[in-house]
C-alpha cells in the first residue's frame, strides 16, 4: 500500500517563499505529482518528478529524493491567488494501471 | 480549461436513488479515471478505464459502477444512494502512451444526497 503525509495547513506572506513538504511510503514508485486545487474546483497539474533532483517551472519548483521518500514544492514570490490546497500524489510502479494515490492536501493561506 | 468535460455540474437527489455522471476525456486520451472527494477526505481513486476496458480499481463501493464507451466517454453510476455519498466526483484523463502520463481533471460534479 501507499502512505502520503503532508501538513494540513500553512500560512505565508505575499511576496515571500514557502516550502510544502510531502513524505511517502510506497511498495513501488513511478513518479510524484503536485497539483493545485482552489476550493470547489478541479485539481490542476503543477509538476512531475520521477528522478532525484529539482524541477523548476517559473515561480514553482519541485524536488524529489527517492531514497528518503521525500518531495517538496517551493513557491516563490507568493501572490494572493496562490491561496489554495496543494496536493501531493504518488504513482505506484505496477502493472495495475496508472492510478495516483493522493495525500490529504496542504491548505496554503497567503496573507497581505 | 483542461479539455475534460463533466456533466452535470450539480446534482441533488434523495437517498435510495440512482444517478449517472458523465465524463468526456481530452481529445486523444485513452484513459479515464474517477475520483471521489468528500469534505473530510482527500481525493480517493475509484476506478480507471483504458480504451474501453477496466484497468484498475480503487476503493469503489459495490453500489457504484462505471463503463467507458467506444467513443471513449465514460459514465459513473451510483445507486442506492446514501447521505455519505455526497461529495465532489472528478473525472480525469491521460494519454497513457506518454512516459509522464499526467492526469488532467474535469471540473467535477457536486452530488448532494438529501
Amino acid at each position: 500500500g501507499q502512505n502520503i503525509d503532508q501538513p494540513t495547513e500553512m500560512t505565508a506572506t505575499e511576496g515571500a517563499i514557502v516550502q510544502i513538504n510531502c513524505t511517502y511510503q510506497t511498495s513501488g514508485f513511478n513518479g510524484l505529482f503536485w497539483y493545485q486545487q482552489h476550493a470547489g474546483e478541479a485539481p490542476t497539474f503543477l509538476s512531475y518528478n520521477v528522478l532525484d533532483g529539482l524541477e523548476e517551472k517559473g515561480r514553482f519548483s519541485s524536488f524529489l529524493s527517492r531514497s528518503k521518500g521525500y518531495s517538496y514544492l517551493l513557491l516563490k514570490e507568493l501572490q494572493m491567488k496562490d491561496s489554495a490546497s496543494y496536493l501531493c500524489a504518488v504513482r505506484a510502479d505496477n502493472n495495475a494501471g496508472n492510478m495516483l494515490t493522493f495525500g490529504g492536501g496542504t491548505r496554503l493561506m497567503v496573507k497581505p | 480549461d483542461s479539455g475534460v468535460t463533466q456533466t452535470p455540474k450539480h446534482l441533488i437527489t434523495a437517498t435510495g436513488q440512482r444517478v449517472t455522471l458523465r465524463c468526456s476525456p481530452r481529445s486523444g486520451d485513452l484513459s479515464v479515471y474517477w475520483y471521489q472527494q468528500s469534505l473530510d477526505q482527500g481525493l480517493q481513486f475509484l476506478i480507471q478505464y483504458y480504451n474501453g476496458e477496466e484497468r484498475a480499481k480503487g476503493n469503489i463501493l459495490e453500489r457504484f459502477s462505471a463503463q467507458q464507451f467506444p467513443d471513449l466517454h465514460s459514465e459513473l453510476n451510483l445507486s442506492s444512494l446514501e447521505l455519505g455519498d455526497s461529495a465532489l466526483y472528478f473525472c480525469a484523463s491521460s494519454d497513457t502512451r506518454s512516459s509522464v502520463d499526467t492526469q488532467y481533471f474535469g471540473p467535477g460534479t457536486r452530488l448532494t444526497v438529501l
